[in-house]
């Protein structure tokens, strides 16, 4: 049971590039997001997935898009990476009630660098 | 400006002293979680506060919701270095369960 993972670990991409940040979750959970964490910032939520074949914008969701493969799978894309976009990116998943008390957990994170 | 406001952003501090942490908006939440995240790792929970006056403990570790629900504090009693960390409170907004509005962090170093 290894919980939320997400490829890669590391990444650096010039400015223009595109890439895509993989993000899975073996919980069966239903509801998945995607956050990005920056100095002073705490963590944004960029998108989320209620259930697969769903997603809706969070609080910063420009230059991002979003697909949710499947339950397990919930993918991140840059289209064309800024420098603005240097962060570190969450993924989470949560349990399949919708109680306020449910708990979010979290993979590893992706630290991004846009040169 | 950020929907939580947390102080202090950043607390050092010797091993053994009491601290407190705050988290603080104006608006009202239908409950309150404390994440606790350590150097390139992701955020793990450490409670969550439903009801307004709600006083939680782990530990050493006393977590309360104000009574108005736009509130919660952390307080540590006698601090040790394990302890050591980024500190996160998040809110859920009534009718919002399934989204989380998290604090900018309050970063905690114990000295030994």
């Amino acid at each position: 049971n290894a919980g939320v993972t997400q490829t890669p670990k590391f990444q650096v991409l010039k400015t223009g590039q595109s890439m895509t940040l993989q993000c899975a979750q073996d919980m069966n959970h239903n509801s998945m997001y995607w956050y990005r964490q920056d100095p002073g910032m705490g963590l944004r939520l960029i998108y989320y997935s209620a259930s697969e074949g769903t997603t809706d914008k969070g609080e910063v969701p420009n230059g991002y898009n979003v697909s949710r493969l499947n339950k397990r799978e919930f993918s991140l894309r840059l289209e064309s990476a800024a420098p603005s976009q240097t962060s570190v990116y969450f993924c989470a998943s949560r349990l399949p009630q919708d109680r306020v008390s449910d708990t979010q957990y979290f993979g590893p994170g992706t630290r991004l660098t846009v040169l | 400006t950020q929907l939580l406001e947390q102080s202090p952003q950043f607390l050092s501090i010797q091993e053994g002293e009491n601290l407190t942490v705050y988290c603080n908006s104006s608006s009202v939440f239908s409950s309150l979680q404390w994440y606790r995240q350590e150097p390139g790792e992701g955020p793990v929970l450490l409670v969550t506060v439903v009801t307004g006056g709600e006083v939680k403990k782990l530990k050493r570790l006393t977590f309360q919701f104000g009574d108005a629900r736009k509130d919660s504090s952390l307080h540590i009693t006698a601090a040790q270095p394990g302890d050591t960390g980024l500190y996160l409170c998040a809110g859920a907004l009534p009718g919002s369960a399934r989204q989380l509005t998290f604090g900018s962090g309050t970063q905690l170093t114990v000295l030994p």
